[in-house]
């Protein structure tokens, strides 16, 4: 079946270093998966973060980038510069193109730390 | 602003006990769904639903019941709780169609002792 394997945290950075958290996906299923990062903040539900459907092509929200890169199968997170906000923990996820929501699947989360 | 409220947000179940668990949504969403997450693990889908009063087997079902009394409420339900259920339970809510966006609940942090 599908997987998706991610950064294990914890994760700590400090405020205004740079973040890359990794995302490699194997998608049996289906060539070109559509690829997702989700976020869920402390005391808050999973929301989406970004989405990406076209293989080489960038996401981008918040200040987060990710690039489906379909050689690597990889789909890592990257942020410039981070915030105290943006202690959460990320989460990458895909799903077979066409098909719905029910076949998303989920990597285990990365929690972020920032320290001030 | 889309909601998925769930109830309660954390639960001690004895083992063999009943537990319900219980989801609500106010985005007129049809499709609702319920996960679990185990630590070190991605969320794994258990039931979901796509009309009221049908119900779909997920991913890992067994255990599990669900049900869609309406387009707002959808509950899982552990007729004999177990140690291994022992997890954090997300229900979700999104539109029909393909790759529509999914909104979450905060969880619901389960312990069978």
């Amino acid at each position: 079946g599908d997987s998706v394997t991610q950064t294990e945290g914890p994760v700590t950075v400090s405020e205004s270093e740079s973040l890359i958290i990794n995302c490699t996906y194997s998608a049996t299923s289906i060539a070109y998966p559509n690829l997702f990062w989700y976020v869920r903040y402390p005391g808050e539900g999973l929301q989406l973060l970004l989405k990406v459907i076209t293989a080489g092509q960038k996401g981008s929200s918040r200040g987060f980038e990710a690039t489906y890169n379909k050689e690597t199968t990889s789909f890592h997170l990257q942020k410039a510069s981070v915030q105290e906000s943006d202690s959460a923990v990320y989460y990458c996820a895909l799903a077979p193109a066409n098909y719905g929501n029910e076949k998303i699947t989920f990597g285990a989360g990365t929690k972020l730390t920032i320290k001030p | 602003e889309a909601a998925v409220t769930q109830s309660p947000r954390s639960k001690v179940a004895v083992t063999g006990g009943k537990v319900t668990l219980s989801c609500h949504q106010t985005n007129n969403h049809d499709y609702m769904y319920w996960y679990r997450q185990d630590t070190g693990h991605g969320l794994r889908l258990i039931h979901y639903s796509y009309v009221a009063d049908s119900t779909e087997k997920g991913d890992i079902p067994d255990g599990y019941k669900a049900s869609r009394p309406s387009q707002e409420n959808f509950s899982l339900i552990l007729e004999l709780a177990s140690l291994s259920q022992t997890a954090v339970y997300f229900c979700a809510s999104s539109d029909e169609g393909r790759d529509t966006e999914v909104f979450f609940g905060k969880g619901t942090r389960l312990t069978v002792v």
